[in-house]
């Protein structure tokens, strides 16, 4: 069964560095989405993208964070100064149509020291 | 902000019986709601969704109930089985319109041999 896939598993950056989660949608969808979960809290929204631009974006998804789909393949959040407070487990997920159930990849958990 | 709530945070259940995890929400504007599974070190898995038109549905072991009028849904398990043993997180949105999902904190269920 096709998955959604998340590299690195495991991140971690010292305070302050740039960091770059990369996701590969599931190849026929083409809608995707960033969440995250801080440690004990609940899954969180980020953004979600289509058609080349953001579609929506939490008030989480500050100016630090940037997303983009350089190629047909990979989806990328980026974190342009991390803080301690990005720590979290963050996931991707894509859907085929809009609204349609939203499959995750298995995240990638960032540790900001 | 808790638009999405379940309250049992834990859940103990028999082999062979019926699991019933609940959940409420607040937004009258979601129209489907959805139930993920999540076992430790993986991403949430998509498991049944139900849009705001139906009152239930059904696919194999697992039923999700909708109650709009009391803006409750429910996902029954039945026969539970040991690999059922997971993290529940229940979820809506709102279609067509931004297809963000807002999911609740999650109920684990312990299966009992």
């Amino acid at each position: 069964e096709p998955e959604v896939t998340q590299t690195p598993s495991h991140q971690v950056t010292q305070m302050g560095q740039e960091v770059i989660l990369r996701c590969v949608p599931i190849s026929n969808h083409l809608y995707f989405y960033w969440y995250r979960q801080i440690l004990g809290q609940k899954v969180e929204f980020l953004v979600s993208f289509y058609n080349n631009e953001i579609s929506e974006k939490s008030e989480i998804f500050d100016d630090q964070f940037s997303v983009e789909r350089p190629d047909g393949s990979n989806f990328t959040l980026k974190i342009r100064s991390t803080k301690l407070e990005d720590s979290a487990m963050y996931f991707c997920a894509s859907s085929d149509r809009g609204a349609q159930p939203q499959h995750f990849g298995d995240g990638t958990r960032l540790s900001i020291l | 902000d808790q638009q999405v709530k379940q309250n049992s945070p834990s859940l103990s259940v028999q082999e062979g019986r019926i699991s019933i995890l609940n959940c409420d929400y607040t937004n009258s504007m979601f129209d489907y709601f959805l139930w993920y599974k999540k076992y430790p070190a993986e991403g949430p898995t998509f498991l049944i969704s139900i849009s705001s038109i139906k009152d239930k549905n059904e696919d194999g072991r697992f039923t999700v109930f909708l109650n709009k009028s009391a803006k409750h849904l429910s996902l029954h398990i039945v026969p539970s089985q040991p690999g059922d043993s997971a993290v529940y997180f229940c979820a809506a949105s709102v279609r067509n319109r931004d297809d963000k999902i807002i999911f609740g904190k999650g109920t684990r269920l312990h299966i009992l041999p």
